[in-house]
């Protein structure tokens, strides 16, 4: 069965930078894009960006562009996110979803990950 | 942008609840609804407007087409009290609505 399994909770100081990984199995993972997701304390789902695996075409929401870097690892099926600069309003927890690319865009998120909780605090 | 309401809501088990999303503009049926509880990964529910996933109840209905939306479960489960999301999936970048808690009354 499809999988996605991420990287575990850390703790970070302020102005430091965190990679979150999401290992992908039970399908073809350059078939499908890998989005990346997180909600903070209090918050609603908030969408950060995706990455083609086929093509490492990547796009960000405007509010995480030049802080977010989305890459891939096709043979070993796992894609990461990096943040830069972080921040205490970045405490959240973080979350990789496959998109579904039935009907051309890519944007039915149709398995996720468990969510990996990154903690910003000095 | 999204706009999910309520809110949130209480409602008892065997209720028939609905929740709302109105999208800011046109988006055809590309409208997908989520459902959400604490400490869990999201679940996706309902594609395109109206195709539920499978595995998913029948209890729970998608409807709508163009920029009004609504998210139906016809007899409430205590397993179904979580947040629920829609999200336009019609172009980049893709946008949630801010989520709709549904509570036990």
């Amino acid at each position: 069965q499809v999988q996605l399994e991420q990287s575990g909770a850390e703790v970070k100081k302020p102005g430091a930078s965190v990679r979150v990984s999401c290992k992908a199995s039970g399908y073809t993972f350059t078939g499908y894009y890998i989005h990346w997701v997180r909600q903070a304390p209090g918050q609603g789902l908030e969408w950060m960006g995706f990455i083609n695996p086929n093509s490492s075409l990547t796009y960000f929401a405007q509010r995480f562009q030049g802080r977010v870097t989305l890459t891939r690892d096709t043979s070993i099926s796992t894609a990461y996110m990096d943040v830069i600069t972080l921040r205490s309003d970045d405490t959240a927890f973080y979350y990789c979803a496959r998109g579904d690319c039935t009907g051309g865009n890519c944007l039915k998120l149709d398995n996720w990950g468990q969510g990996s909780l990154i903690t910003v605090s000095s | 942008q999204m706009t999910q309401s309520p809110s949130s809501l209480s409602a008892f088990v065997g209720d028939r609840v609905t929740i709302t999303c109105r999208a800011s503009r046109y988006i055809k049926i590309n409208l997908n609804w989520y459902q959400h509880k604490p400490g869990k990964a999201p679940k996706l529910l309902i594609a395109a407007a109206s195709g539920l996933q499978s595995g998913v109840p029948s209890r729970f209905t998608g409807n709508g087409s163009g920029t009004d939306f609504t998210l139906t479960i016809s007899s409430l489960q205590p397993e179904d009290f979580a947040t629920y999301y829609c999200q336009q999936s019609y172009g980049h970048p893709t946008t949630f609505g801010q989520g709709t808690k549904v509570q036990i009354k």
